[in-house]
């Protein structure tokens, strides 16, 4: 069964532009939850998607935005892009989002904000 | 939200036993505690997941007391590719909330010395 995958894998953006990052879950995972990790912050929670809802959502302003479409598939946007918005994004999916599901990570799309 | 503390680095040798320990005060009736293992520019990997006593699989065990207040990830004879940075986890059932509450914390860097 193929993992988790996030494209792009590397993005350098300017400040102000906007970006989207896709991940696509393992097959069957109807949950998929972004994180973003800096070496400051640590790995902190963005947003989760359950059955092309937002169930969940971090401590992260209105510039970050997601949706989950039909088939699972998620895509996060960030507009007004800031320097501190540079960061490991990482993608990960589970059956049902319980707490005692395993989340598969993806490898993460590294962004820089220049 | 559960949080949760654990050392910030950690130092062994090859062929040692590795001992981190997680505090998780907070932790509620139906939560459960989870350990991830993440190497450089990757996302963090399942390890072991357990409840309550002693959970143990082919790569780690985890000891919980009774009082779940904390808990110990073991790691039996330790090799350089188990440096790494290991994340406690405890699931936050909230409000109906599932997995999208779970923090991630800075996790214990472990560094495997020849």
């Amino acid at each position: 069964k193929a993992g988790v995958t996030q494209t792009p894998r590397y993005l350098i953006k300017t400040r102000g532009q906007q970006v989207t990052l896709s991940c696509s879950p393992i097959s069957g995972h109807r949950s998929v939850s972004w994180y973003q990790q800096t070496p400051g912050q640590g790995l902190q929670f963005l947003f989760e998607y359950f059955s092309e809802t937002q169930r969940n959502k971090g401590n992260f302003p209105g510039r970050f935005s997601g949706r989950q479409f039909s088939n699972s598939r998620s895509e996060m946007n960030v507009s007004t892009l800031e320097l501190g918005d540079s960061a490991l994004y990482l993608c990960a999916s589970s059956l049902e989002g319980q707490s005692t599901d395993t989340q598969y990570f993806g490898p993460g799309t590294r962004l820089t904000v220049l | 939200l559960a949080k949760t503390t654990q050392p910030i680095s950690m130092d062994s040798y090859e062929g040692q036993e590795v001992n981190i320990t997680c505090s998780h005060n907070n932790i509620a009736t139906n939560d459960y505690i989870t350990w991830y293992q993440q190497f450089p520019s990757q996302g963090p990997r399942f390890i072991i997941q357990g409840y309550k006593t002693k959970v143990t699989n082919e790569v780690a065990s985890l000891f919980i007391p009774a009082d779940r207040k904390s808990s110990t990830l073991s790691l039996p004879r330790v090799s350089l590719s188990d440096t790494a940075v290991y994340y406690c986890l405890v699931g936050d059932a909230g409000r109906g909330s599932t997995l999208g509450r779970l923090y991630f914390g800075r996790g214990t860097q472990l560094t495997v010395w020849p």
